[in-house]
């Protein structure tokens, strides 16, 4: 079946400690995103790629850094610069990049950081 | 920014119609409305979107004014599993940004 699959699903990580999450669809999408969310809170949204080997920043990309080398995959990394970086991380692909057309976003299950 | 507004939170009976507002008051010709739902630590679920026409799917209805600055989803016999935080947004440029959403109950 065609989605998305991040991973892990919980990790845990010491202060001062680099963590990547890894976000691979299999759904031919042009376009991904990496969202944040804190308990009770709506999605923030960290960085975005329209297409292979480029990204653009979100509202809160300061601590994060992120690669898109392959039209699959489209790495997290959470740097040691991140001052509060347990969160719930999402993860998101839509076949659309830069068309003006609908942009239907396929979620993943998400990854929840929390740091020790 | 996001660029819809929505109550933060509203209660529907079961077997009920839940009508879920939000405004999006300074959209663009070409932007389309969508809505997602997110039930407790799980991703966002697509619901549906529009332009301009109401829209229908097995999931829901989507109703969109006239002049396009508000719209309703509207889950016409909602069940204790719609219980979720829904989202309503536009599209901005070519990112996605959501609001904070309304947090639906669906009580029995």
């Amino acid at each position: 079946d065609g989605g998305i699959t991040q991973s892990p699903k919980y990790l845990f990580r010491k202060e001062g400690q680099n963590v990547t999450l890894s976000c691979e669809q299999n759904l031919n999408h042009d376009a991904m995103y990496w969202y944040r969310q804190d308990p009770g809170q709506g999605l923030r949204l960290i960085y975005y790629s329209q297409i292979v080997n480029d990204f653009q920043k979100g509202d809160i990309a300061e601590g994060y850094s992120v690669s898109r080398e392959k039209k699959e995959s489209f790495p997290l990394t959470v740097t040691s610069a991140q001052k509060n970086p347990t969160a719930f991380y999402l993860c998101a692909s839509s076949g659309q990049g830069f068309s003006s057309g609908a942009n239907v976003l396929t979620f993943g299950a998400g990854s929840r950081l929390t740091v020790l | 920014d996001a660029k819809t507004t929505q109550p933060p939170s509203m209660d529907c009976a079961e077997g009920r119609a839940a009508n879920l507002p939000c405004n999006h008051s300074t959209i663009s010709g070409n932007e389309y409305v969508y809505w997602y739902r997110q039930i407790h630590s799980q991703g966002p679920q697509y619901i549906i979107h529009g332009l301009k026409n109401n829209e229908t799917n097995e999931m829901a209805s989507l109703i969109i004014t006239e002049d396009r600055k508000s719209s309703t989803l509207i889950l016409p016999h909602a069940t204790l599993r719609d219980t979720a935080v829904y989202y309503c947004i536009v599209r901005v440029a070519d990112d996605m940004r959501f609001g904070a959403g309304t947090r639906l109950t669906v009580k029995p």
